[in-house]
């Protein structure tokens, strides 16, 4: 079935940078963008960028660009989201997301990954 | 960017109402609205897309409707597994946004 499975649970320091992981099966991998969204505890949904699987190419939310950097490795259906210089602020469960594009260039998250909760603290 | 505004932020409700959940967008966003279902510890799940357009598998006492910049998602008889928060999100520019959502809970 299709299915995004993301990488455990992180603990970084602040200042530190964290690589999260999102591996994609049952379905083309490079056929749909994968976007990432950011949960803090408490609160709500915020989008932090999208990757093209296909091409590689990238759009990030401006509050994140210069410290955000998505990637993808075809060969191992892979997306990865790295985030650096982290604070306090950036503690939030992080989801992959596939998006799915119907007739009218209508676009939606239709398969979610788990989440991967990362915490920084000193 | 585009804001995304719902209300109420929460709303109390018994199994059986009819429940409505209204987001709106700072500016025209045609029909490029989705709604997204959330229970705690989970991921979102989507409901709505395109406004209208009910998800595969989703129940059909949902449904969604608005364009333009104001949208609404309807709930008609509130079952107990439909306790939950709600999210709309506009995909018609990046950066997408997600309204600060709707938390339905038990009368």
């Amino acid at each position: 079935q299709v299915q995004l499975v993301q990488s455990g649970a992180e603990v970084k320091k602040p200042g530190a940078s964290v690589k999260v992981s999102c591996k994609a099966s049952g379905y083309t991998f490079t056929r749909f963008h994968v976007h990432w969204v950011r949960q803090a505890p408490g609160q709500g949904l915020e989008w932090t960028g999208m990757i093209n699987p296909s091409g590689g190419s990238t759009s990030y939310a401006q509050k994140f660009r210069g410290r955000v950097t998505m990637t993808r490795d075809t060969s191992t259906s892979t997306v990865y989201m790295e985030l650096s210089s982290l604070r306090s602020e950036d503690t939030a469960v992080y989801y992959c997301a596939r998006v799915r594009a119907v007739t009218g260039s209508y676009y939606f998250m239709d398969v979610w990954g788990k989440g991967t909760p990362v915490t920084v603290s000193s | 960017d585009i804001q995304m505004t719902q209300s109420p932020p929460s709303l109390s409700a018994s199994v059986g109402d009819r429940v409505t959940i209204t987001c709106r967008a700072s500016q025209s966003i045609s029909t490029y609205l989705n709604w997204y279902q959330q229970k705690p510890g989970k991921a979102p799940k989507v409901l709505i897309y395109a406004a209208s357009s009910l998800e595969g598998g989703v129940p059909s006492r949902f449904s969604g409707s608005g364009s333009g910049t104001d949208f609404t998602l309807t709930i008609s008889s509130l079952q107990p597994e439909d306790f939950a928060t709600y999210y709309c999100q506009q995909s018609y520019s990046t950066p997408w946004t997600f309204g600060q959502g709707t938390k339905v809970e038990i009368k």
